[in-house]
């Protein structure tokens, strides 16, 4: 039933390593983000992907790198992971376009914690 | 850019009550959309209401209403007979409309509401 998932929830490693979140989304929807949260709660957009196009690329290090085999799924590689990557994760979609007459809806979110 | 403000990084309010949190945005753009999404401890990010700056008439959900002054650039969240269940993280966010599809979710800074029983 869930429309908007995220694995793994939580993911502890340590500095150098690469790792992957991935997000599915049951909704048929188009569009799909990944946001990251600051631990001071901040919000800020990362990616988003129209029917797996590119279209949002915001200033996210190279060694953030999002990839969608199909407009159902948007998964995000992390190489060479560093302390400041520790963040939650989110995951959103949407039917239409960002700034089309759509509302994101969000993923449970991916707690990553780089040690 | 746009730039969303909510000034009021905490609050508490009784079981029950009414309490009103305040959001303002800048934007020299006409047709937008406005967002109040809340972040309970489970930290799901869960839509309460939308806006769409065309429409004069405030959103209401149930418990939950808006006062949206244009003018003002001002969207503040109305929690009615506040319950235990309201306890959480809300964020007031912003979109501008556009058919490109590369227009970004700008959120607030938050406000961490507390509903005490």
């Amino acid at each position: 039933d869930t429309a908007v998932s995220q694995t793994p929830k939580y993911l502890v490693t340590q500095m150098g390593n690469d790792k992957s979140i991935k997000c599915e989304q049951n909704l048929g929807h188009d569009t799909m983000y990944w946001y990251k949260q600051d631990s001071k709660k901040f919000l800020k957009i990362m990616f988003s992907y129209n029917n797996k196009e590119l279209i949002i690329n915001e200033t996210v290090p190279n060694r953030f790198s999002p990839k969608s085999p199909d407009k159902a799924h948007l998964n995000l590689h992390i190489n060479s992971l560093e302390l400041g990557d520790s963040a939650v994760y989110f995951c959103a979609s949407s039917l239409g376009l960002a700034g089309a007459e759509e509302t994101q809806y969000f993923g449970p979110g991916t707690r990553l914690l780089v040690l | 850019a746009q730039t969303v403000t909510q000034s009021q990084p905490e609050m508490s309010v009784q079981e029950a009550e009414t309490v009103t949190l305040s959001c303002t945005y800048d934007t020299s753009e006409n047709n937008y959309y406005l967002f109040w999404y809340k972040q309970p401890p489970s930290r799901q990010m869960i839509l309460v209401i939308r806006q769409e700056a065309y429409k004069q008439q405030n959103a209401t959900e149930n418990r939950f209403s808006v006062n949206f002054q244009k003018a003002a650039k001002s969207f503040s969240l109305k929690i009615s007979d506040s319950q235990l269940g309201d306890t959480a993280m809300y964020f007031c966010a912003f979109i501008l409309t556009s058919a490109f599809g590369n227009e970004k979710l700008t959120f607030g800074t938050g406000t961490r509401l507390t509903i005490i029983p």
